[in-house]
């Protein structure tokens, strides 16, 4: 079975930083590209970010409103995607998702809240 | 950037009926790769159809996908009481991967 588990969420000041992580199991890690997405209280879906397999080259891609402050990253040896947070705002609060991205987004963790807030 | 625009905004129906919903791209998806998502409240998004029309894995026949290019549907031909939630269009087929704003489907 295909789990998706998010941790490390929490509020945090501006202009500090959070990681996220995300631990996947039940399938071969490696093998898939994995992305953040991220939903502000009552709004709807946005992309963060992507970060292909080593097979693509491990490449990353990055919505605009993070690019330059968040930085995406994969350990397969333990199956772990993260997603480095710095210079956080208050406009980054949201439930933050990580998903297995195969055509589109199969798998879903739960999500994991993180408030930016003084 | 594609921009995503989801009509109606709000689909009042009761049980049994059938919902259609609208997805259109400013521009053409790449090879067709738009998927739609359904959302209850608490919960994750779950995958529904992928590829424009095909459906994922578990997911019921009375839910399809069609169009191509920039018009996109996602048809619940006989609404479920679990039916009743937001829908998503996602595409995934050029970076940045956008959504739309999302229809609710509400009962009436």
């Amino acid at each position: 079975e295909v789990q998706l588990v998010e941790s490390g969420g929490g509020l945090v000041q501006p202009g500090r930083s959070l990681r996220l992580s995300c631990t996947a199991s039940g399938f071969t890690f490696g093998d898939y590209t994995m992305s953040w997405f991220r939903q502000a209280p009552g709004k709807g879906l946005e992309w963060v970010s992507f970060i292909r397999s080593k097979a693509y080259g491990g490449t990353t891609e990055y919505a605009a409103s993070v690019k330059g402050r968040f930085i995406i990253s994969r350990d397969d040896s333990k199956t772990i995607a993260y997603l480095q947070m710095n210079s956080l705002k208050t406009e980054d609060t949201a439930v933050y998702y990580c998903t297995r991205a195969y055509s589109g987004s199969d798998y879903w963790g739960q999500g994991t809240l993180v408030t930016v807030s003084s | 950037e594609i921009v995503l625009t989801q009509s109606p905004g709000t689909l009042s129906l009761s049980p049994g009926e059938r919902a259609t919903l609208s997805c259109r791209a400013s521009q053409s998806v790449s090879s067709n790769y738009l998927a739609w998502y359904q959302q209850k409240p608490g919960q994750a998004p779950r995958l529904l159809i992928y590829g424009a029309s095909t459906r994922a894995t578990g997911i019921p026949d009375r839910f399809s996908g069609s169009g191509s290019g920039t018009d996109f549907t996602l048809t619940i031909s006989r609404l479920e009481p679990e039916d009743f939630a937001v829908y998503y269009c996602q595409q995934y087929g050029s970076s940045p991967w956008t959504f739309g704003q999302g229809t609710k489907v509400e009962i009436k």
